[in-house]
């Protein structure tokens, strides 16, 4: 089954630098991965999807790679504020339109 | 933009009793959703997708008598936690998808159980 590794542990990033996550899956490539952020309580909220033939999309301050021959993401806030504290997921396609969550990384920007 | 609306977003309920939690598409409608549950520090495990018109497909290890879904129309899937207990309090979150896949997945706002 497909598993799907995000770093577990907070990253913690001064305001105006640039965060990046990482995503990496073990299994089969999927047509499509999603980043979505998640504040406490609440449900997740869609960002940005990049499928399989894309390396590259963006918008606004934030950057999605696509790797298929590494099985990795990587996801990229510039200039970061203290209002982007949160959580982010990947997530990844299965059959029948599912998702995959990652266990998400939790981002803190210090101001 | 699509919203999804989930009801109630919190509950506290008895041990033994049921819980009901509702989950419309808003401004579009889904054939499909999906209900998910989160533990603390956890990530969203998928429970069940639930179609319209039909059975709901359960993840392997997730009790279909116990976490009861209907999806009676296009804009509406419930969950119905029966006779929950305890170490059912957890967060639960649906979410649904728009034909384009774009879009990415619109989820709930979560619903907090809390079984006393």
């Amino acid at each position: 089954s497909q598993k799907i590794e995000q770093n577990s542990e907070a990253l913690n990033i001064q305001e105006g630098k640039t965060a990046t996550l990482t995503c990496n899956y073990t299994n089969y490539s999927p047509a499509y991965l999603q980043w979505y952020r998640q504040d406490p309580g609440r449900g997740p909220v869609f960002l940005l999807l990049i499928r399989e033939n894309e390396k590259e999309k963006r918008k606004e301050r934030l950057k999605v790679t696509f790797d298929t021959t590494l099985k990795q993401s990587l996801f990229h806030i510039t200039a970061s504020q203290p209002a982007d504290s949160a959580t982010y997921l990947c997530a990844l396609d299965k059959a029948g339109n599912m998702l995959t969550f990652g266990g998400g990384t939790r981002l803190m920007v210090k101001p | 933009g699509a919203v999804v609306s989930q009801h109630p977003s919190r509950v506290i309920c008895k041990s033994g009793t049921s819980v009901k939690i509702e989950c419309r598409s808003l401004d579009f409608q889904a054939t499909t959703m999906f209900w998910y549950r989160q533990f603390p520090k956890q990530s969203l495990m998928l429970m069940a997708t639930s179609n319209e018109g039909s059975k709901a497909t359960y993840e392997q290890g997730v009790e279909k008598d116990k976490f009861l879904i209907n999806h009676a129309s296009l804009t509406l899937s419930t969950l119905t936690v029966t006779s929950a207990h305890p170490e059912d309090s957890s967060f639960y979150i649906c979410s649904a998808a728009r034909t384009a896949s774009n879009y990415g997945y619109t989820f709930g706002s979560g619903t907090r159980l809390t079984v006393v």
